[in-house]
């Protein structure tokens, strides 16, 4: 597709359990962004990558938290042991490049944890 | 640490009024600043992008302004119209970093 995409659009999960939520870039950009969005707050950054790389994940709220990012495209966000805190819209976003060229966002994944 | 406020966080006009929204943030040390709109269950558009070192940016009816020494932004939007509604979020993206910070967002409501 032309934008970037997200999955799941929406997630249920029991409190305690593990959440995988995948983002697909647009094709070409090299820089890939996570973000949550908690209800009545502004976007909060999590991570960004670089590449297959992750320069910095300063933004992650807690160790359950991790990313990767595979051959330079999909990226998997994975929340361990979720908490009801971790409820919220998890957006992505994708630019050509670091450094502060336009991001381009994806529709997000809501994530409700009970 | 770089704090993104915008002002007001909700705002309610009648179809044709001409509007301003807000954005102040703390660290002048910026990369550019966005605007951007999202609607209700969706993601987020982008309007428009100011460089450091622009003064405003304008597309159609929206034009953004940029004072980046006392860290200010509006968001001008002229003839609004009910398709305008939605929520407005500013973001400032900084020096030789990737990540940029968000205010919390204005909701606007433009009645018929």
């Amino acid at each position: 597709g032309a934008g970037v995409s997200q999955s799941p659009s929406n997630k249920v999960t029991e409190k305690g359990k593990d959440v995988e939520l995948r983002c697909d870039p647009i094709s070409g950009h090299t820089a890939l962004y996570w973000y949550r969005q908690s209800l009545g707050q502004g976007l909060e950054f999590l991570i960004y990558f670089q590449g297959n790389s992750a320069p910095d994940k300063s933004g992650l709220p807690s160790d359950r938290f991790s990313a990767e990012r595979t051959g330079g495209s999909v990226s998997t966000l994975t929340i361990q042991r979720t908490q009801q805190e971790d409820s919220a819209v998890y957006l992505c976003a994708s630019s050509l490049g670091a450094g502060g060229p336009r991001q381009f966002f994806g529709p997000g994944t809501r994530l409700t944890v009970l | 640490k770089q704090e993104v406020t915008q002002i007001p966080a909700a705002l309610s006009v009648p179809e044709g009024e001409n509007l301003v929204l807000n954005c102040s943030f703390t660290d002048s040390a910026i990369y550019n600043l966005q605007w951007f709109r999202q609607d209700p269950g969706k993601g987020l558009t982008s309007l428009l992008l100011i460089q450091s070192s622009q003064r405003e940016q304008t597309s159609g009816r929206l034009n953004a302004s940029l004072d980046k020494s006392s860290g200010r932004s509006t968001l001008y939007i002229a003839a609004s119209q009910p398709g305008d509604s939605a929520t407005y979020l500013c973001a400032v993206n900084r020096y030789n970093n990737n990540d940029m910070r968000f205010g919390a967002g204005t909701r606007l409501t433009v009645k018929p």
